[in-house]
C-alpha cells in the first residue's frame, strides 16, 4: 500500500539555524502534499503545502520542495525560534482518479530549537 | 463556526467495554476520517468517509466500526475495547484537499 517516510525523528538546532525535515513517498500517482506542525497536546494545523506541479513554495521562514523523479519532499525552517518547537508531519494524498482523498502521514519530526 | 468538534475529550475504558467517539463538523465537508496518534508512529488512517451514509477502511481498521448517517457527523465505535487501542484520536475534515482536525479524544483502556 502506500507509505510515507520521513526523517529525522529527532532535531535538535540552535536558535537562528535553519532545519530540514524530508519525507519519501512510494506512490508515484500523488499530486497534494501538505506539512502539518503539532504542537504539545493540540491538534495538528496545516502549515504548508504542495501540489505536484509545483517544485517549490515559500511562506516566509518556511518552504517546502517537491521533487517528482525521485518521489521526495522536504520541509525547511529558515532562522528557527523557540515557537518553531513542536511535531512536524508530512503527508501524501494519493491520485485524485482515486476519487477518494485518503492522506497518508509521515512518522513525524520532532524539532526542538535551542535557545 | 466551530470548526471540527469531538466528544469526549477523555475517556477510560475497561477491557471489554463498548463506546462510540462523535465527530462533528459544520463547514459543510464531504470528507472525514478518524486517524489514531501513537508515540513514534504518527497518524494512522482508522476509516473515512467521502460522503453521508459512505464509509471505508483505512490503514488500521481492525477492532473499529463507523458510522456516516448525516453528512456533519462521524462516529467511531469500539465494540469490545482492548488495551491496544489505547490512544489519541483524531477527527478531521475536508473539502477538496486539505482536512482540518479536531482537538482529539484520549482514550485510556485498561
Amino acid at each position: 500500500g502506500e507509505n510515507v517516510e520521513q526523517h529525522p525523528s529527532t532535531l535538535s538546532v540552535q536558535e537562528g539555524d535553519s532545519a530540514v525535515i524530508k519525507c519519501t513517498y512510494s506512490d508515484s500517482a500523488s499530486n497534494y502534499f501538505p506539512w502539518y506542525k503539532q504542537e504539545l497536546g493540540k491538534r495538528p494545523q496545516l502549515i504548508i503545502d504542495i501540489r505536484s506541479n509545483v517544485g517549490e513554495k515559500k511562506d516566509q521562514r518556511i518552504a517546502v520542495t517537491l521533487n517528482k523523479t525521485a518521489k521526495h519532499f522536504s520541509l525547511h525552517i529558515t532562522e528557527t525560534q523557540p515557537e518553531d518547537s513542536a511535531v512536524y508531519f508530512c503527508a501524501a494524498s494519493p491520485s485524485l482518479t482515486s476519487g477518494t482523498y485518503k492522506y497518508i502521514f509521515g512518522t513525524g519530526t520532532r524539532l526542538k530549537v535551542l535557545a | 463556526n466551530a470548526g471540527v468538534t469531538q466528544t469526549p475529550k477523555f475517556r477510560v475504558l475497561k477491557t471489554g467495554q463498548s463506546m462510540t467517539l462523535l465527530c462533528a463538523q459544520d463547514m459543510n465537508h464531504e470528507y472525514m476520517y478518524w486517524y489514531r496518534q501513537d508515540p513514534g508512529m504518527g497518524l494512522r488512517l482508522i476509516h473515512y468517509s467521502v460522503g453521508e451514509g459512505t464509509t471505508a477502511k483505512g490503514e488500521v481498521p481492525d477492532g473499529y466500526n463507523v458510522s456516516r448517517l448525516k453528512k456533519q457527523n462521524f462516529l467511531l465505535g469500539l465494540e469490545s475495547a482492548a488495551p491496544s487501542q489505547t490512544s489519541v484520536y483524531f477527527c478531521a475534515s475536508s473539502t477538496d484537499r486539505v482536512p482540518y482536525f479536531g482537538p482529539g479524544t484520549r482514550l485510556t483502556v485498561t
